[in-house]
């Protein structure tokens, strides 16, 4: 059974640092890509960037490119989204998709 | 890059017929599409990958209640015998080689 599962909830506040996984199962992690989807309070989903763990090529969408950074661990079937300083804009449910199962989401909350 | 068109808002009876349009933008209207669900509170769940042919293949445990159509630009997803579990957010999503993007969604109410 394909499976991707997230890691917890987080809270953070401004300017911190933050990663969070997806970890997948139940296929060949290395051979489909992997992206990562947000959806803020209330709204649609978006791209924000796709990585191949076969060879860790990541592509970005053009409004997210600089803002996070993208990451695949295939030795642990792991992938990553991470900031180096979050902003309250990015209090969001964030999603890591295979092109046909997606995780349960990760909740992350920047308040002061 | 392409560009989603969806209607924001549907409605249907209990047990009728409901046809969600998503809509491709200009030079994109061979583009393969795929349909996605969100029930309230809940992660998406992919429903099937739908081709400009109007031929699909849906995900694992998907019911046969859901089917999907093409007709130039416009691709479809029709929800027929209409079920209370279909009230939900409807996704459509295509890409290409450097991108992926998705439709705004269409919000379905069953009556």
């Amino acid at each position: 059974e394909v499976q991707l599962v997230q890691s917890g909830a987080e809270v953070k506040k401004p300017g911190e640092s933050l990663k969070i996984s997806c970890k997948g199962s139940g296929y060949s992690f290395t051979s489909y890509w992997i992206g990562w989807v947000r959806q803020m309070p209330g709204k649609g989903l978006e791209w924000m960037g796709i990585i191949y763990p076969g060879d860790s090529t990541t592509k970005y969408s053009p409004s997210f490119q600089g803002q996070v950074t993208i990451s695949a661990d295939k030795s642990i079937s792991t992938a990553y989204l991470q900031w180096s300083s979050l902003k309250a804009s990015d209090t969001a449910m964030y999603y890591c998709v295979k092109w046909d199962y997606w995780g349960q989401g990760t909740l992350v909350t920047v308040s002061s | 890059q392409p560009v989603l068109t969806q209607s924001s808002s549907a409605s249907a009876s209990l047990g009728s017929s409901v046809k969600l349009t998503c809509t491709l933008s200009s030079g994109h209207s061979g583009y393969i599409i795929a349909w996605h669900q969100q029930q309230p509170g809940k992660a998406p769940r992919y429903l099937m990958k739908l081709e400009g042919s109007g031929s699909y293949n849906k995900g694992s445990g998907v019911p046969d209640r859901f089917s999907g159509s093409s007709s130039g630009a416009d691709r479809y997803l029709t929800i027929s015998n209409l079920q209370s579990e279909d009230e939900a957010d409807y996704y459509c999503e295509t890409w290409d080689s450097n991108t992926r993007v998705f439709g705004g969604g269409t919000k379905l109410t069953v009556l």
